[in-house]
């Protein structure tokens, strides 16, 4: 199985332009979310879904959109990036009840440069 | 801010030796999770320890919950080489959300 799939897995981007990171996974789960990971913080939350057709704000949504497009894509957007948006970024998916009932599977991560 | 803290931020041993990692959080928890990245990579799931739990084994790994305390430990025994990674904690909130909230890491390197 592949698990959860990130695409692109490198981009560079300059300031203004705008992208979208593709985020699928094959385990049938309701839970997605989207994580950045910066050197020393470990990963923050910048939104999640809790099921299909729903979306939440996590601890750093600004300057992000996400979409649920159905049960197994999980988008994110930056709608003009900025170099502070120059991150990892992880998709992960968890089954029902989400981290209430058990772990999340991550992806391989993004890496994304704005210059 | 981040939920939980982990304590060292980096830890280095020599392979055979003992590795603990310390986690402390801030508000009350369902469960707390260890998680594992290799370098470039993503993060794997070690184990899950529920509020009501005080301790959990799986493999070389131990872990400890002491929610008076707010904080947990994992503790690796006689650590291999492949054992380098950072490792997370991280917490899935009580109060009806859906999310986990992680830590900012330990770095182990286990020399050989």
């Amino acid at each position: 199985n592949a698990g959860v799939t990130q695409t692109p897995k490198f981009q560079v981007l300059k300031t203004g332009q705008s992208m979208t990171l593709q985020c699928a996974q094959d385990m049938n789960h309701n839970s997605m979310y989207w994580y950045r990971q910066d050197p020393g913080m470990g990963l923050r939350l910048i939104y999640y879904s809790a099921s299909e057709g729903t979306t939440d704000k996590g601890e750093v949504p600004n300057g992000y959109n996400v979409s649920r497009l159905n049960k197994r894509e999980f988008s994110l957007r930056l709608e003009s990036a900025a170099p502070s948006q120059t991150s990892v970024y992880f998709c992960a998916s968890s089954g029902p009840g989400g981290a209430f009932t058990g772990e999340l599977f991550f992806g391989e991560g993004s890496r994304l440069t704005v210059l | 801010s981040q939920q939980g803290e982990e304590d060292p931020q980096a830890l280095s041993i020599q392979e055979g030796e003992n590795a603990t990692m310390n986690c402390s959080y801030k508000t009350s928890i369902n469960n707390l999770q260890w998680y594992r990245q290799n370098s470039g990579r993503g993060l794997v799931h070690l184990i899950l320890i529920r509020s009501n739990e005080r301790e959990k084994h799986s493999g070389r790994l131990r872990v400890t919950l002491d929610t008076s305390k707010k904080s947990s430990s994992l503790l690796i025994t006689a650590s291999r080489a492949a054992d380098t990674a950072s490792y997370f904690c991280a917490t899935a909130f009580s109060g009806g959300y859906n999310k986990l909230i992680f830590g900012a890491g330990t770095r182990l390197a286990v020399h050989p």
